[in-house]
Order: C-alpha cells, then structure tokens, then sequence
C-alpha cells in the first residue's frame, strides 16, 4: 500500500525566511503525480503545487517550490520569502496513475510564520 | 464558477440521528470524493465516484452510504449517526481519477 511520510509535526520561521518542508513516500509505481496542499486556519484546503513523476524538472509557483528525487522517493516543498499569510497545516499526498487511483495524504506539518 | 460547494458548514447530531451531506461542483469534472479528517490526521477517503453513476469504497467507508445524483451532485448520507463520525468532512473533485483534486470548504459534524 502506498504511504506518505511527513517528519515534522510542527515548524516555525521568522518573516521573509526560507523554510523546507519534508515528505517522502512509498510506492512501487512509477508513474504518479505528488502535490503540496496548503490548510490555512479558515479550514480549506488549497494546492500549492504538483509534480509529475515523469518529469525530472522540479516544479515551481511563485515562492513555492519542490525537490523531487524520485529514487530516494523524497517530495520537499520549499517556501521562499516566507509571509505571515503562509502559516498554514501543509499535506502532502501522492495519486499512482495505476488501481484506484485514490489520493493519500501524509499525517500535516503544522507552519507557524512569525512577525 | 463556484468550484466546489457543500452544505451545510456546521451541523450537530445526536447519536442514532440520519442526515445527508451535500456536495455540488460546477467544474463539469468526472471524478468526485469524500473526506473525512480528524485532529492530528491526514485525510482519509470514505467514497468516491469515478465518473457518474458509478461509486466505490475508500479507505473508511463503514457508517456511510453515498449517491452520485448526477454528474454535478455527490452527497454522504450517515443513516444512524455515531460519536465517532465526529470530524470535518471535505468534498473533492476531479476531471478525471488521476487528476489534480479541489476541495469544497469542509462541513464541521458533531455527534453527541
């Protein structure tokens, strides 16, 4: 069964810091998409960012951005310039192209964006 | 373009009530789901809908029954309510399985 990992229950960073949020996965597919979900205190679930399988260059949106090294089945999210309207829970989950195709999600990462 | 809509927002239930939970999208997408999340947990799949008038288990489906009524509707209906279906339930759509999911804003259900 296919799992995601995520190591950091909880992080937090100054303003205008560089944060990295970590996740790794478990499967033995290899073609599926990854996402960066973000959950902001208003309880919506908004995506950040995906990453197809296939692609070996990582994905970027703006201050968000991923390391993607599939062999190691290592999914980051990196946030640049980080802002207080990032505080946020972060999942990340994983979908395989092959079964039913159900998205997993990891257990969150609590971010806390300080003045 | 409303996305992905629910009702209601908040609802609270005693143990053995009924209700039906509502999920509407004006995406014109294929694939519809049911989540539930509780505190200090991802998201967990209950039901999904591949495409309309087809329906399948997810991760936690017990207590539960769903209808997909069309291809824009996709309710969860809890026919004798328990303390452990307490949670926020999320709805989510997709153009197809595998695509890229949006959510609605999540219904907060309490069961005394």
């Amino acid at each position: 069964a296919q799992t995601v990992t995520q190591s950091q229950p909880e992080m937090s960073v100054q303003e205008a810091e560089t944060v990295t949020l970590s996740c790794t996965y478990d499967t033995s597919e290899n073609n599926y998409y990854l996402f960066w979900y973000k959950q902001p205190p208003s309880r919506q679930m908004i995506l950040v960012i995906r990453q197809e399988a296939y692609k070996q260059q990582n994905a970027t949106e703006n201050r968000f951005s991923v390391n993607f090294q599939k062999a190691a089945k290592s999914f980051s999210l990196k946030i640049s310039d980080s802002q207080l309207g990032d505080t946020a829970m972060y999942f990340c989950a994983f979908i395989d192209f092959q079964g039913a195709q159900k998205l997993v999600f990891g257990q969150g990462t609590r971010l806390t964006i300080n003045p | 373009n409303a996305g992905v809509t629910q009702t209601p927002k908040f609802q609270v239930l005693k143990t053995g009530q009924s209700m039906t939970l509502q999920c509407a999208q004006d995406m014109n997408h294929n694939s519809m789901y049911w989540y539930r999340q509780d505190p200090g947990m991802g998201l967990r799949l209950i039901y999904y809908s591949a495409s309309e008038g087809t329906t399948d288990k997810g991760e936690v489906p017990n207590g539960y029954n769903v209808s997909r009524l069309n291809k824009r509707e996709f309710s969860l209906r809890l026919e004798s309510a328990a303390p452990s279906q307490t949670s926020v339930y999320f709805c989510a759509s997709s153009e197809q399985g595998r695509d890229t999911q949006y959510f609605g804003p999540g219904t907060r259900l309490t069961v005394l």
